[in-house]
């Protein structure tokens, strides 16, 4: 069974960091791209980052780039996004997301981790 | 890169149909053919169920359908049931390398 399990998440103050963890099972980790999808409270998804199988190829959302970094560890079965110099519009649950295949869809997702910034 | 626009809400019966449209632009929903639907329930992940415009991943009822014409794609339902009531966001790849989500259609079986 495919399982996707986000940890990391809590309350951080403006201008702080936390970094988000994804562990995976039930597959080959090193055999997908993955990705980090956000979700305010009460509002719509945002997709944030993606990275491939292998993690040469990165992208992110132009609301994140410069502040957040994703990367893998597939012999861990792990993905990971450190994210810096938080901001208040970054408060929202984050989900780790399997991809079919980079822009085709997002198959598996993880149950989400809350991130909170306030001061 | 805006946000796809989808209807706020719409509604139906039991056993009817209803249509959810996502408009985007040449960069993105018209320029490829990698839309694809999410259900969402109160408090749960979302749970894919339309890939690359008209593909239903397994475990998919046949009652849910996608298509795409131009610059919109739609996600029908034939047959509401009202275990289908919930949140339903539509997304495109674009010509940025990125991935844009609709803004959420509700959707409530009356």
């Amino acid at each position: 069974e495919v399982q996707l399990v986000e940890s990391g998440g809590g309350l951080v103050q403006p201008g702080g960091s936390l970094r988000l963890s994804c562990a995976t099972s039930g597959f080959t980790l090193g055999n997908y791209e993955m990705n980090w999808v956000r979700q305010p409270p009460g509002k719509g998804l945002e997709w944030v980052s993606h990275i491939s199988s292998s993690g040469s190829a990165i992208y992110y959302a132009d609301s994140v780039q410069g502040r957040f970094t994703i990367s893998r560890d597939n012999a861990k079965n792990s993905l990971y996004l450190q994210m810096n110099s938080l901001r208040v519009e970054d408060t929202a649950v984050y989900y780790c997301a399997r991809d079919l295949g980079w822009g085709s869809g997002f198959d598996y997702w993880g149950q989400g981790t809350l991130v909170s910034v306030s001061s | 890169q805006s946000a796809l626009t989808q209807p706020a809400s719409v509604s139906g019966s039991p056993g009817q149909s209803i249509t959810i449209s996502c408009t985007g632009t040449s960069s993105d929903v018209g320029g490829y053919n990698y839309v694809s639907w999410y259900q969402q329930h109160p408090g749960k992940a979302p749970k894919l169920m339309i890939y690359e415009v008209s593909n239903r991943p397994s475990g998919v009822p046949d009652l849910f359908s996608g298509s795409k014409s131009g610059n919109t794609a739609s996600l029908t339902i034939s047959g509401l049931q009202a275990e289908d009531e919930a949140d339903y966001y539509c997304s495109s790849y674009t010509s940025s390398n990125t991935v844009v989500f609709g803004g959420g259609t509700k959707l409530t079986v009356l």
